[in-house]
């Protein structure tokens, strides 16, 4: 059911960096913020990024977001170990009344 | 922003109601401007956002749930609640309710399981 799309999968080695993108649409991500959560199993997501590239108080600034048109991506620089997580891309869509839909989800993998 | 904690029955039999309730720990629950959300998550699959309500009552619902769901708010015990009609095996899930017009603070979340 979501309008958003994201890799399955991406990987790293510890200190490179990862990029995971998220590919919408004119109703949403063309037309309103991005936001991303981060997932470790078995526990409730938690917000990363708001606004397209904001991070709330306490996420490391290694984790940066971006926004182009339909388009969106998050960046982890210098990879931990314990950035190794799902990732979901999210946004506003108003394509039928206004609903928040979220991205397939990525799973990062620190090699 | 207050503590949330899901709670409710962990099995359901389908078609019949799927209810969840959402305390708020710490704050009242229309004493600020807020948004108060339930998502849910199948085993292995990726996150479904459900619907919210903001502290005047006025909901938004996912349309594909929208026919079924209904998010209400019950200030004397400072709860939020999630009603979903006619529950079927799809509905089995990890149900969250969330804070925020971020949806910046989560519960720990809820297994409910729909099976005879």
């Amino acid at each position: 059911q979501s309008v958003l799309t994201q890799p399955p999968s991406a990987s790293g080695t510890p200190g490179q960096r990862v990029t995971i993108s998220c590919s919408g649409s004119s109703s949403n991500i063309g037309s309103d913020f991005v936001y991303w959560f981060q997932q470790f199993p078995g526990a409730a997501p938690k917000l990363l990024i708001y606004n397209n590239y904001q991070r709330p108080s306490g996420v490391p600034a290694r984790f940066s977001g971006s926004r182009s048109a339909t388009s969106a991506s998050l960046a982890i620089s210098g990879l931990r170990s314990e950035d190794e997580a799902d990732y979901y891309c999210a946004a506003w869509d108003d394509s039928l009344s206004a609903f928040f839909v979220f991205g397939t989800g990525t799973k990062v993998t620190v090699l | 922003q207050g503590q949330l904690q899901e709670s409710g029955p962990g099995l359901v039999k389908p078609s019949q109601n799927l209810s969840l309730t959402c305390t708020v720990s710490s704050g009242s629950i229309t004493s600020r401007s807020d948004y108060w959300s339930w998502i849910r998550q199948p085993a292995g699959k990726g996150l479904e956002w459900i619907g919210r309500i903001y502290s005047s009552g006025r909901t938004n619902y996912n349309p594909s749930l929208k026919s079924r769901v209904t998010i209400s708010l019950d200030t004397s015990k400072n709860q939020f609640s999630l009603k979903l009609q006619s529950a079927t095996a799809a509905d089995t899930a990890v149900y969250y309710c969330a804070n925020g017009s971020l949806m910046d603070v989560w519960g720990k979340g809820i297994t409910v399981i729909v099976s005879s």
